[in-house]
């Protein structure tokens, strides 16, 4: 089974630049995430989709980060403009079911490591 | 906001020893969960524990929830090379919030 994929696996772009990063979950999978991990932290949860629906964009800068899941499928996740501190490794994953639970498995892509100069 | 503290931060150990790495906090967690994650990879889920005391065995690997369930910890028994990585413990609070809270891990080197 393949696992999440994820592209570009790296990004250099100067301050004030657009970006977008591209997930394609394991297929199946009803609820996709995307996470930001700075260097030395864990990853911080940035927006959650079930299916094509928002679930949790708490954390998500939304003056300047956006995201779409359409058609429940793929995801994209895009910065503009682009800040020194949006440097950072971008991890996408997804999960089996639509109902939460406390058990539940992510499965994390490999990333997309970003770095703004 | 329910913060997760691991410790140690990094660990550099020869391969054969023991050691434990731990995660803790002042909230309760319905669910707690290790993941390792490799130098280029995202985190891989190692195991999740929900019950209180609950102890949890992967080959060299030992993962124990606390009776509280405010803290867990993680010992590795005769440590491999190829246990190298960033270890993450993460937490779900439960109830209506099943956001997954991740610590900020600890980096162990394990030197042949």
């Amino acid at each position: 089974e393949a696992g999440v994929a994820q592209s570009p696996r790296y990004k250099i772009i100067e301050k004030r630049q657009s970006v977008a990063f591209w997930c394609n979950p394991i297929s199946g999978h009803a609820t996709l995430y995307w996470y930001q991990q700075i260097l030395g932290q864990g990853p911080k949860l940035l927006i959650q989709f079930q299916n094509n629906g928002v679930v949790d964009d708490s954390q998500l800068p939304k003056d300047r980060f956006s995201a779409e899941r359409l058609k429940g499928v793929d995801s994209t996740l895009k910065i503009q403009p682009a800040k020194l501190e949006d440097s950072a490794v971008y991890l996408c994953a997804s999960s089996l079911q639509l109902l939460p639970n406390i058990q539940e498995t992510q499965y994390f892509g490999p990333g997309t490591r970003l770095l703004v100069l | 906001t329910q913060l997760l503290e691991q410790s140690p931060q990094f660990l550099s150990i020869q391969e054969g020893e023991n050691l434990t790495v731990y995660c803790n906090s002042s909230s309760v967690f319905s669910s707690l969960q290790w993941y390792r994650q490799e130098p280029g990879e995202g985190p891989v889920l190692l195991v999740t524990v929900v019950t209180g005391g609950e102890v949890k065995k992967l080959k060299r690997l030992t993962f124990q929830f606390g009776d509280a369930r405010k803290d867990s910890s993680l010992h590795i028994t005769a440590a491999q090379p190829g246990d190298t990585g960033l270890y993450l413990c993460a937490g779900m609070p439960g109830g209506s919030n099943y956001k997954l809270t991740f610590g900020k891990g600890t980096l162990l080197t394990v030197n042949p």
